[in-house]
């Protein structure tokens, strides 16, 4: 057990629907770091809050949105979803800003299934 | 920007055997690297790191050696076992687009057989 939480753990939705993916870092952690892995494109950095500020962006679309909240868990929001949205989405954390070679804490992961 | 390649799976062994997995990175000034597994069902776990030129990062039995001169950070195991059946993530953290970023490779299947 890494210490983050993710949920749902599962999710099923339609496309163009709406969905929220939520995250808690492990105690202590001030980065909270979004991925997506799917079958063609593999694990893809997406976003990283760090203490709740935006640090660094990776592929992520922009119909997809992340915010870290003053609590320092974080959620990925996915809008207008397309059936290529399907993959497990994963949070991580960390303690530092990502400057450093802090280790990377991964969730479980949320499967989202768009049909 | 920053890449990794590592070799495709699944690579399937019997239990004892060597393995290696190649990992080549492209990226510029000094990353430091990474080997993740993901055991089924479940998320990224670090198995090891090295952080500059010519160390070595080891785990469980595990080994990897950072080799500037060939940009490669390959991962080797000297006997298998079946609970190492996973999928291995090569990964370097780098500078990319004015931020720190890591990079993921596409994942190798190992399957260890009895």
């Amino acid at each position: 057990d890494s210490g983050v939480t993710q949920t749902p753990k599962h999710l099923i939705t339609a496309t163009g629907q709406r969905v929220t993916l939520r995250c808690s870092p492990r105690s202590g952690d001030l980065s909270v770091y979004w991925y997506q892995q799917s079958l063609d494109q593999g694990l893809q950095f997406l976003i990283q809050y760090y203490n709740g500020e935006e640090r660094a962006k990776g592929n992520i679309l922009e119909r997809f949105s992340a915010q870290q909240f003053p609590d320092l868990h974080s959620e990925l929001n996915l809008s207008s979803l397309e059936l290529g949205d399907s993959a497990l989405y994963f949070c991580a954390s960390s303690v530092g800003d990502g400057t450093r070679s802090y280790e990377q804490y991964f969730g479980p992961g949320t499967r989202l299934t768009v049909t | 920007g920053n890449s990794v390649t590592q070799m495709e799976g699944p690579v399937t062994l019997s239990e004892e055997a060597f393995l290696t997995i190649n990992c080549t990175y492209t990226a510029t000034g000094y990353p430091s690297l990474f080997w993740y597994v993901q055991y089924p069902g479940e998320g990224l776990q670090l198995l090891l790191k090295a952080t500059k030129a010519d160390d070595k990062g080891s785990n469980k039995g595990f080994e990897a050696t950072y080799r500037k001169e060939t940009t490669s950070f390959h991962l080797e195991k000297g006997s298998v076992q079946v609970s190492d059946s996973a999928v291995y993530f090569c990964a370097l953290k780098g500078r990319s687009g004015g931020y720190q970023k890591v990079t993921f490779g596409t994942g190798t299947k190992l399957q260890v057989i009895p």
